[in-house]
């Protein structure tokens, strides 16, 4: 079965700082895509990035990036100069065709 | 525009009682799912529709959960004879899917289940 791990249920950064938060994943499936999810307090699920596991460059999106190391089945969410609105639940997902999973979460804690 | 929608944000029930949950996607959205989200935890895949086709219902935990979609859009999920561990939030989230599974999925604020 296709399973989703993050390690780390806390992290804790200084604000200004970096992150690194981390998700490996199981699957037999060569095309997937992998994706991080921020959920604040509000409960509003917010897309934070995406990767399609056919590219191998890491996607960016200003602040976010990651680490996808395929082979290793790691998919792996730095966050840059931390800001107070970074504090959140964040889920590490993978999607096939027929599939979608959720890991268990990382509450990130960004201190001032 | 607009985001999804769902309704209510907060439900309190009665043990042995029905609910209904009700989402609005994105308008357009061809696929539509539901989650559960139990307190402090990651999300677990309830059902899933895709356009006309049958909906993929593997993750529904009983026979009391169900849902539909009419024309395409809006989605009801059903709980019957609630049960105090069906207390969780719920969230529906909307794609505008692509062959080979390059959606993204756009969640709703979630409606918090209570069940006393």
């Amino acid at each position: 079965a296709q399973t989703v791990t993050q390690s780390q249920p806390e992290m804790s950064v200084q604000e200004a700082e970096t992150v690194t938060l981390s998700c490996t994943y199981d699957t037999s499936e060569s095309d997937y895509y992998l994706f991080w999810y921020k959920q604040p307090p509000s409960r509003q699920m917010i897309l934070v990035i995406r990767q399609e596991a056919y590219k191998q460059q890491n996607a960016t999106e200003n602040r976010f990036s990651v680490n996808f190391q395929k082979a290793a089945k790691s998919f792996s969410l730095k966050i840059s100069d931390s800001q107070l609105g970074d504090a959140a639940m964040y889920f590490c997902a993978y999607r096939t065709l027929n599939d979608m999973r959720f890991g268990a979460g990382t509450r990130l804690t960004v201190k001032p | 525009g607009a985001g999804v929608s769902q309704s209510p944000s907060n439900k309190v029930t009665e043990k042995g009682k029905d609910v209904e949950l009700r989402c609005d996607p994105i308008s357009g959205h061809t696929a539509l799912y539901w989650y559960r989200q139990s307190l402090g935890q990651g999300l677990e895949f309830l059902i899933y529709f895709q356009g006309n086709s049958a909906p993929d219902k593997s993750g529904l935990p009983s026979d009391r959960f169900s849902a539909e979609r009419t024309g395409g859009s809006v989605s009801t999920l059903t709980i019957q004879r609630t049960q105090q561990e069906d207390s969780a939030v719920y969230l529906c989230a909307s794609s505008l899917w692509v062959a080979g599974g390059t959606d993204t999925q756009y969640f709703g604020p979630g409606t918090r289940l209570t069940v006393l």
